[in-house]
């Protein structure tokens, strides 16, 4: 099972920082984690990804747990722009990317 | 750095009609995939390439969808005959191709498809 466990909605200030979990409980060794987010009427967009050390990148920073059955995005500081649904998405070797049904991020001004 | 280009970017057509996409990958971008993305919904993968030949085609409905990859670069989706439950997004993205549970992906803006 390569599914990920997102809450379905999520809501956060402007200019605050902003912690998206994921669970990824059966996850493998080798396996990474990714995520991407839809910003409304566009396709997904990448974001970050990693595989066992925290990761940081002009757009986020994903922590993952010790034991890598879950991570976390980090919005350090929200924008009206970062609203969007983000996926996160366990990348199981070859195998084609599942997407679920994310998390709807809502930034309150 | 050009995207992922799609056209056209709206579509509206009666049930039993035909369609096609089109898609022109970032250049360089040895996999191409068409996504189907229904409201409310998470993008679902309908075909995979790499380079012009298919690696997965496991979710897409062959008995009225089809696919091509001309020379390993441009690509349709066509739909034949239409369903009314075939209204959806249709996203294109296309990767380097190292391999798919670590290569980043790129998206086109999608063609929004109704079908009345």
């Amino acid at each position: 099972d390569a599914k990920t466990t997102q809450p379905n909605s999520m809501e956060s200030n402007e200019e605050e920082p902003v912690h998206l979990p994921c669970n990824h409980s059966t996850i493998s060794g080798t396996d990474y984690i990714h995520w991407y987010r839809q910003l409304p009427s566009q396709g997904p967009e990448y974001v970050i990804h990693g595989l066992t050390s925290n990761v940081n990148n002009r757009m986020a920073s994903l922590a993952i747990a010790e034991d890598r059955k879950s991570s976390t995005l980090i919005l350090h500081r929200a924008t009206l722009r970062d609203a969007a649904v983000y996926y996160c998405i366990r990348g199981v070797g070859n195998e084609k990317l599942t997407f679920g049904t994310g998390t709807r991020l809502t930034i309150i001004p | 750095e050009a995207g992922v280009a799609q056209s056209p970017r709206y579509k509206i057509i009666e049930k039993r009609q035909s369609v096609a996409f089109w898609c022109n990958p970032i250049s360089g971008h040895a996999t191409l995939y068409w996504y189907q993305q229904i409201l409310g919904q998470g993008p679902k993968l309908l075909i995979q390439f790499q380079n012009n030949g298919v690696v997965d085609d496991s979710q897409l409905p062959k008995d009225r969808f089809s696919a091509e990859r001309l020379k390993g670069v441009d690509s349709t989706l066509k739909i034949q005959p239409a369903k009314l439950e075939d209204s959806a997004v249709y996203l294109c993205a296309s990767s380097l191709g190292v391999g798919a549970g670590t290569d980043t992906q790129y998206f086109g803006p999608g063609t929004r498809l109704t079908v009345l």
